[in-house]
């Protein structure tokens, strides 16, 4: 039972360079989701996608972009990567937003450093 | 600027103690979530409470949405090493739910 797979687990990045950020989800999930966690803090959402061609921007967009051109994938993508950047990326899905039955499921996380 | 604050940062008890975390906003939420989170892991999520009032339980945590579905609490009875780890609440603002909101985290830790 795969259920949210990120890729990489760790990534050391040195200002300016590029990468993404990949999530998958092998569960049909219409919603996903992309959030930073910083040390000793909760997770702030930075986009989300509410079906497959729809994304939206949530509270710290700035700096990165994403694309929904499947519904099993949502890759987040770093353009000029800076040290406020250095965090660690969550990736999530759900079947719905609303209610009881939003349960999202999260990957393990990709750990970046930017030097 | 929605914001879900939760009380205590960080909470260190003896085992056998009773304990309780708020979640608290201004605003109101169309539903909110606890979640626990293991050092090097996703948030995995406890409970999700809709309904004003709304009280559920499990097994020795009891979860709690304020009537007017602006607050929640989250009360452990007799902790245990295992209830260890950073307690989370989310919630989905009743102007925009999909914008899931994420409090800052109570870090709690038992000792034996």
């Amino acid at each position: 039972n795969a259920g949210v797979t990120q890729t990489p687990k760790f990534r050391i990045l040195k200002i300016g360079q590029s990468m993404t950020l990949q999530c998958t989800q092998d569960m049909n999930h219409n919603y996903m989701y992309w959030y930073r966690q910083d040390p000793g803090m909760g997770l702030k959402l930075i986009y989300y996608s509410v079906g497959a061609g729809i994304t939206d921007k949530g509270e710290v967009p700035n700096g990165y972009n994403v694309s929904r051109s499947t519904t099993e994938d949502f890759p987040l993508r770093l353009e000029l990567a800076a040290p406020s950047q250095t965090s660690v990326y969550f990736c999530a899905s759900s079947t719905t937003a609303l209610g009881t039955k939003n349960i999202q499921y999260f990957g393990a996380g990709t750990r970046l450093s930017v030097l | 600027t929605q914001l879900l604050e939760q009380s205590p940062q960080f909470l260190s008890i003896q085992e056998g103690e009773n304990l309780t975390v708020y979640c608290n906003s201004s605003s109101v939420f169309s539903s909110l979530q606890w979640y626990r989170q293991e050092p090097g892991e996703g948030p995995v999520l406890l409970v999700t409470v809709v309904t004003g009032g709304e009280v559920k339980k499990l097994k020795r945590l009891t979860f709690q949405f304020g009537d007017a579905r602006k607050d929640s609490s989250l009360h452990i009875t007799a902790a245990q090493p295992g209830d260890t780890g950073l307690y989370l609440c989310a919630g989905g603002p009743e102007s925009s739910a999909s914008k899931i909101i994420f409090g800052s985290g109570t870090r709690l830790s038992i000792r034996p």
